[in-house]
């Protein structure tokens, strides 16, 4: 089982709230990812990370922003909710440099806007 | 052109079928290959890596064409618990951003 944690698992919020979708790993990872995946689509990379102080922007565009204080830590803030942030929100982790590293997810937040 | 492309399916096999996806990449310069599985409402799991040379996990077999720029799994000898959505995985550049395709919807009966 893979040492990466999401919560919350559901969020049921209304327009205009700030949320935040935190991610853990315990595995010492330096590479994390967010993926934004909507019902029988595929992932997409909004934001990822190479380490500490590393944020980068990824191939869809995001009102989302994320911080890398932690090595274990890459959480994900929305400032304003709005209905067209309803989609599940998947955490990942990797080692870096291995061209055949393994994506080890989080368990997703479900988040639904109002 | 999607950078990853595969078909949506649904590919709907009885017990004991053996099946067969494939998966197109448009960046002549990927480097690493993947096929991950994820169930309903669940996270994506790795099922195996795809190296030049094919291979093969028990009922499971994958192969590169780098010519051709495709990927391919089999499986041989479905099982009702094999019923998921199989996710074609390409990494390309210095980085080893992981791009995802939209998946294969496998769907085994008995």
């Amino acid at each position: 089982e893979a040492d990466i944690y999401q919560t919350p698992r559901y969020l049921v919020i209304g327009t205009g709230k700030k949320i935040t979708l935190e991610c853990s790993q315990t595995m010492g990872h330096d590479k994390m990812y967010w993926y934004q995946q909507d019902p029988g689509m595929e992932l997409h990379l909004i934001h990822y990370s190479y380490g500490v102080n590393s944020t980068e922007k990824g191939d869809l565009s995001s009102e989302s922003t994320v911080s890398r204080i932690r090595t274990e830590h890459f959480p994900l803030t929305l400032e304003s909710a709005r209905p067209s942030h309803t989609s599940q929100y998947l955490c990942a982790s990797s080692v870096p440099g291995d061209p055949n590293e393994k994506l080890f997810f989080g368990s997703g937040t479900q988040l639904s806007v109002l | 052109r999607k950078e990853v492309e595969q078909d949506p399916g649904p590919f709907n096999v009885p017990e004991g079928a053996t099946v067969a996806f494939n998966c197109t990449y448009s960046n002549s310069a990927s480097q690493s290959f993947f096929w991950y599985r994820q169930d309903c409402r669940k996270e994506p799991k790795l099922l195996m890596s795809v190296y030049s040379s094919g291979n093969e996990d028990g009922r499971f077999t994958a192969q590169l064409n780098r010519a051709s720029q495709y990927i391919s799994l089999l499986i041989r000898d479905s099982k009702l618990s094999d019923s998921a959505t199989y996710l074609c995985v390409v990494t390309s550049g210095g980085s080893y951003i992981p791009t995802f395709g939209r998946g294969t919807s496998l769907i085994v009966h008995p």
